[in-house]
């Protein structure tokens, strides 16, 4: 079983859709959590940190479950260029890596 | 420079052939790691270096992976006789923070891709 687990899409949604991506984590132990963005053929880029309280930047919100181990994105209002992979990563505590999972692919259509 | 420089871009090697990936971190970062992305996954850790010392190798997939950073900035990753398995994405990262505190989220460089024939 992977470390951290997510849908690998591919999720195709109109423009103005609202999406929401899960993910899960093995490791109790995991202390920092943040979703990742990644464009075809080019390097991930940090999209937010995941806080126990939720957060959210703009259209996108991301939770935290630590009893049930479990993250989510929602994306409001899609946009055409939001089409991307969306990389779950969590960190251990004491741990300076960072554990990726597969990525969930998101192509949103005109 | 400003962000994490990688080369070369590309690199096609024959099977059995030795191969040396560079990575160029962000100037004055601490923390530098090497990952593996292979087509259709999420990138996989290979190693962790805080300043010059290689503090996690874990990830390395056998004995012909190797990686260096003597001088606490560049780093080198060495493939040896390569094989068509290693074929994959290599992505560096670096990150200010080296003292334990949780960082929030590297920098990676565009990647090296690797085709092995």
């Amino acid at each position: 079983r992977k470390e951290v687990e997510q849908d690998p899409g591919p999720f195709n949604v109109p423009e103005g859709a609202t999406v929401a991506f899960n993910c899960t984590y093995s490791n109790s132990a995991s202390q920092s959590f943040f979703w990742y963005r990644q464009d075809c053929r080019k390097e991930p880029k940090l999209l937010m940190s995941v806080y126990s309280s939720g957060n959210e930047d703009g259209r996108f919100t991301a939770q935290l479950n630590r009893a049930s181990q479990y993250i989510s994105l929602l994306i409001r209002d899609s946009k055409l260029s939001d089409s991307a992979t969306y990389l779950c990563v969590v960190r251990e505590t004491g741990f300076q890596k960072l554990v990726f999972g597969t990525g969930t692919r998101l192509l949103v259509s005109p | 420079g400003a962000g994490v420089s990688q080369s070369p871009r590309y690199k096609v090697a024959k099977r059995g052939q030795d191969v040396a990936l560079r990575c160029d971190p962000i100037s004055g970062h601490v923390s530098l790691f090497w990952y593996q992305q292979a087509l259709g996954q999420g990138p996989e850790f290979l190693t962790y270096f805080q300043n010059e010392a290689q503090l996690d190798k874990s990830g390395l997939p056998s004995d012909r992976f190797f990686a260096e950073r003597p001088e606490g900035s560049v780093s080198t990753l060495k493939i040896q006789r390569t094989q068509q398995e290693d074929s994959a994405v290599y992505l560096c990262a670096s990150s200010f923070t080296g003292d334990g505190r949780p960082n929030y989220g590297y920098t990676f460089g565009s990647g090296t891709r690797l085709t092995v024939v």
